[in-house]
């Protein structure tokens, strides 16, 4: 079975500074999908981006990219010039087929002003 | 942008009572559904997945006798939870995939919070 690991409970920054969020996954399949969701306080879930995992570009968003090595199965998440808003609970996920998301564990990120 | 909406948004019931939650996507159709719970400070799990007409896949270890998915129309997934208990206390969320292939995207609905006493 997939698995999903976020080795950052939480972590915090000061507003406009950069953080990488960590995440490693361990699949036997070579194509599939990855993504981060974040989840603020009002607990939506908000897709922030997503990567194809034959891509070999890492996928951005804005102030939002990722680092992608497939290789090594790791997904992290960079935000740049961090905003108060994006203190939120943030969620990786692979996608294991017809969309079934695996969660990692989540990382409350926290954007200090 | 895709919005899927929940219904109600928290409940308060007593123990042994059912609950029923709809999800709905309110501007497209979803030919699938998804239904996760998350406890306080954890992640999400997915329960099942729902399809329209069809029975729903439960995953391993939920009690499908226990939550009843109904998925009738292209619009609306229901869960019920049936004789809950305290210990089914939890925020439950539901997902709706929308798009065909490289865009295909999953839109989350902004969850109910269920307390039983």
């Amino acid at each position: 079975a997939q698995t999903v690991t976020q080795s950052q409970p939480e972590m915090s920054v000061q507003e406009a500074e950069t953080v990488t969020l960590s995440c490693t996954y361990d699949t036997s399949e070579n194509n599939y999908y990855l993504f981060w969701y974040k989840q603020p306080p009002s607990r939506q879930m908000i897709l922030v981006i997503r990567q194809e995992a034959y891509k070999q570009q890492n996928a951005t968003e804005n102030r939002f990219s990722v680092n992608f090595q497939k290789a090594a199965k790791s997904f992290s998440l960079k935000i740049s010039d961090s905003q108060l808003g994006d203190t939120a609970m943030y969620f990786c996920a692979f996608d294991q087929g017809a969309q079934k998301l695996v969660f990692g564990q989540g990382t409350r990120l926290t954007i200090n002003p | 942008g895709a919005v899927v909406s929940q219904h109600p948004s928290w409940v308060i019931c007593k123990s042994g009572t059912s609950v029923k939650i709809e999800c709905r996507s309110l501007d497209f159709q979803a030919t699938t559904m998804f239904w996760y719970r998350q406890f306080p400070k954890q992640s999400l799990m997915l329960m099942a997945t729902s399809n329209e007409g069809s029975k729903a896949t439960y995953e391993q270890g939920v009690e499908k006798d226990k939550f009843l998915i109904n998925h009738a129309s292209l619009t609306l997934s229901t869960l019920t939870v049936t004789s809950a208990h305290p210990e089914d206390s939890s925020f439950y969320i539901c997902s709706a995939r929308t798009g065909q292939g490289l865009e295909e995207t999953q839109y989350f609905g902004p969850g109910t919070r269920l307390l039983v006493l």
